[in-house]
């Protein structure tokens, strides 16, 4: 079963920041946040991991809280490419991904 | 090359035939992964290799699914005396090996099974 509980669905205006949470009140020490996202008719596609401290790339932002029991994916600027599902999940680095239901985001004009 | 590799894109089967899908992973990755995903889910572990180990097969629905890499490169999915019920997309992924590293998925085989 998936450690993570996550919203089923999302909007978020063009343009503005999209923020999705994700509860995973069960993690271990050494278990990672890890998000990804799976765009129609494709394979899920890595945006950002982190083990304890707030991660940026050229994607996304990754926030964790201190006690590790939540994070929130941020992305600054939704664009309508953006609209997707996004999962969360939490693993030991190296370990199969244990996907859940996600959150499916729909960036609107 | 540049990602993961999976062919075919779309397989029409009928029930009772074998079929095979294959995955070329990246170049040097240790770390292949196999997903099941039904329409609408998200993707369930198969089983996973490391080099041509296959160090997990615990997610296998039945006896009818054999993986292999025999070198450590390409993997092979094949499905015995398929069944409706194996109708999803099956998903390759790959990674450099142990680490917090991400996964590389590919686009993945749509099985249909009529």
């Amino acid at each position: 079963d998936a450690k993570t509980t996550q919203p089923p669905s999302m909007d978020c205006a063009e343009g503005r920041a999209a923020n999705l949470p994700c509860n995973h009140s069960t993690i271990s020490g050494n278990e990672y946040v890890y998000w990804y996202r799976q765009i129609h008719s494709q394979g899920p596609q890595y945006i950002i991991h982190g083990l304890k401290n707030n991660e940026t790339n050229e994607m996304a932002s990754l926030i964790i809280t201190e006690d590790r029991k939540s994070s929130t994916l941020i992305l600054p600027h939704a664009t309508l490419r953006d609209t997707a599902v996004y999962y969360c999940i939490v693993n030991n680095a190296g370990n199969m991904l244990t996907f859940g239901g996600g959150t499916r985001l729909m960036v609107k004009p | 090359g540049a990602g993961v590799s999976q062919s075919p894109r779309y397989k029409v089967a009928k029930r009772g035939q074998d079929v095979a899908l294959r995955c070329d992973p990246i170049s040097g990755h240790v770390s292949l992964f196999w997903y099941q995903q039904a329409l609408g889910q998200g993707p369930e572990f198969l089983t996973y290799f490391q080099n041509e180990a296959q160090l997990d097969k615990s997610g296998l629905p039945s006896d009818r699914f054999f993986a292999e890499r025999p070198e450590g490169s390409v993997s092979t999915l094949k499905i015995q005396r398929t069944q409706q019920e194996d109708s999803a997309v099956y998903l390759c992924a790959s990674s450099p090996g142990l680490g917090d590293y991400g996964y590389t998925f590919g686009s993945g085989t749509r099985l249909t099974v009529v």
